[in-house]
């Protein structure tokens, strides 16, 4: 089944603890993203890449990183977190970034909780 | 500044009747148009979509419907059924950077379906 699968659904932790939510699609998908989910926000764009070893900042992307070493991966990385990445984080991928009718697929999403 | 902004944050109809989402935006360079629909617990999932050069655009059961004059998107959904409960969002695309189509959420509308 095609999908993108995020792990994991659920997480809490503290202040200041490294942590990395996973990201993996099947479709051999060029283009990956990741979006932070906030009430009255809505979706915003924290990181996007267009390929392998190709990534770059979306609209939020401060107390982020990400890494595209292989295609089918795109690791969401916190270093040192803080309450208020409090969220719900959302993986996509799309065939290509560089296509307007190449629409995005979704993971199931991640609840992170830093206390 | 851009925005993509709904009429109605909420929306109750009963099983069976027409639903209408709708959705303004501000950027009138965006390409393209895309509505995804959100069920509670998932990320969100593509529905139809529409290309700016076009004033609508059917697929099963719903209609994309774009005005460019006023800036409105809107979804039109037939014989609204329980399992169309969910947060419905619109989302323009525009080239950014030169190569990258960015695209911009709504903040989204929560329909209930009442039987």
């Amino acid at each position: 089944e095609a999908q993108v699968t995020q792990n994991p659904r659920y997480l809490i932790t503290v202040t200041g603890k490294k942590l990395t939510v996973t990201c993996s699609q099947n479709m051999n998908h060029e283009y990956m993203s990741w979006y932070r989910q906030d009430p009255g926000l809505g979706l915003r764009q924290i990181y996007y890449s267009m390929n392998v070893e190709a990534t770059d900042k979306g609209d939020v992307p401060e107390g982020y990183k990400v890494s595209r070493k292989e295609k089918r991966n795109f690791p969401l990385i916190l270093e040192s977190p803080s309450p208020n990445q409090t969220s719900l984080y959302f993986c996509a991928s799309s065939l290509f970034g560089s296509s307007y009718n190449s629409p995005l697929h979704f993971g199931n999403g991640t609840r992170l909780t830093v206390t | 500044g851009e925005s993509v902004g709904l009429h109605l944050p909420t929306l109750s109809v009963q099983e069976g009747d027409n639903s209408i989402i709708n959705c303004a935006y501000s950027n009138s360079a965006s390409d393209y148009f895309i509505w995804y629909k959100q069920e509670s617990g998932k990320g969100p999932q593509f529905i139809i979509d529409i290309r700016s050069n076009m004033d609508k655009r059917q697929g099963q059961r719903v209609t994309v419907l774009l005005n460019k004059t006023v800036k409105h998107l809107s979804l039109q959904i037939a014989a609204t059924q329980p399992g169309d409960s969910a947060v419905y969002f619109c989302a323009e695309k525009k080239l950014s950077g030169g190569s990258n189509y960015k695209l911009t959420f709504g903040k989204g509308t929560l329909l209930t379906v009442n039987p």
